[in-house]
């Protein structure tokens, strides 16, 4: 089975504190996600990357930034983290091509206070 | 990008089909149907795709209207244990091979 884990389910910060989450995935998977999920907004997709050392903005990319610097890890950083990027966060990898299925991790829960 | 249209919510009793409907009319033809389903505190897991034919695999099957502008996904007997958000989502290939999350379907199953 395909394994995406995420550093913490429950994360509490507080304003202006950095903020690194890390996601692992044992799938050998070229992309990986890091999207938000909100009441009433579904998951929007925050960055992704195709390949080490490779990524390109989502939907809402401002406040974060990410780092892949191996193939199996992609970290999501908030640089000056902020009341309004409170939410849960969900990481996913999928197969570059021929496949569909993105595999998502269990998400962490940030608070930021 | 293109969208789709889901109820909010649903009901169903437990070993009866389900029948979660979608509509997406701006469709373009290289876009793929996918529907993910997300369970209390987990995150979304992948349950079936197509592109025009109908589809069934252990979870579900996906039946799509000719002119590709709705889709339902059916459950043929429900359990308690697919008490869950339903996504209809558009996918393509050309579009960096994001998915773009609307607000789903809240299926809920009684026993």
């Amino acid at each position: 089975d395909v394994k995406v884990t995420q550093s913490s389910r429950y994360l509490v910060k507080r304003t202006g504190e950095k903020v690194f989450l890390e996601c692992v995935q044992d799938m050998d998977h070229e992309n990986m996600f890091w999207y938000r999920q909100d009441p009433g907004l579904g998951l929007r997709l925050i960055y992704f990357s195709y390949d080490v050392k490779m990524k390109e903005k989502g939907d809402i990319p401002e406040g974060y930034s990410v780092s892949r610097e191996k193939k199996e890890r992609f970290s999501l950083i908030l640089e000056s983290a902020s009341t309004n990027q409170t939410s849960m966060y969900l990481c996913a990898s999928s197969v570059r091509t021929g496949s569909y299925e993105q595999y998502f991790g269990p998400g962490t829960r940030l608070t930021v206070t | 990008d293109a969208k789709t249209t889901q109820p909010n919510s649903m009901e169903s009793n437990e070993e009866e089909p389900v029948h979660l409907p979608c509509n997406h009319s701006t469709i373009s033809g290289t876009d793929y149907i996918h529907w993910y389903r997300q369970l209390p505190s987990q995150g979304p897991e992948y349950v079936i795709h197509g592109l025009t034919s109908n589809v069934n695999n252990r979870m579900a099957s996906l039946a799509i209207a000719e002119d590709r502008k709705s889709s339902t996904l059916i459950l043929h007997r429900a359990t308690l244990r697919d008490a869950a958000v339903y996504y209809c989502i558009l996918y393509s290939s050309y579009n960096t091979d994001k998915l773009i999350f609307g607000t789903g379907t809240r299926l809920q199953v009684f026993p």
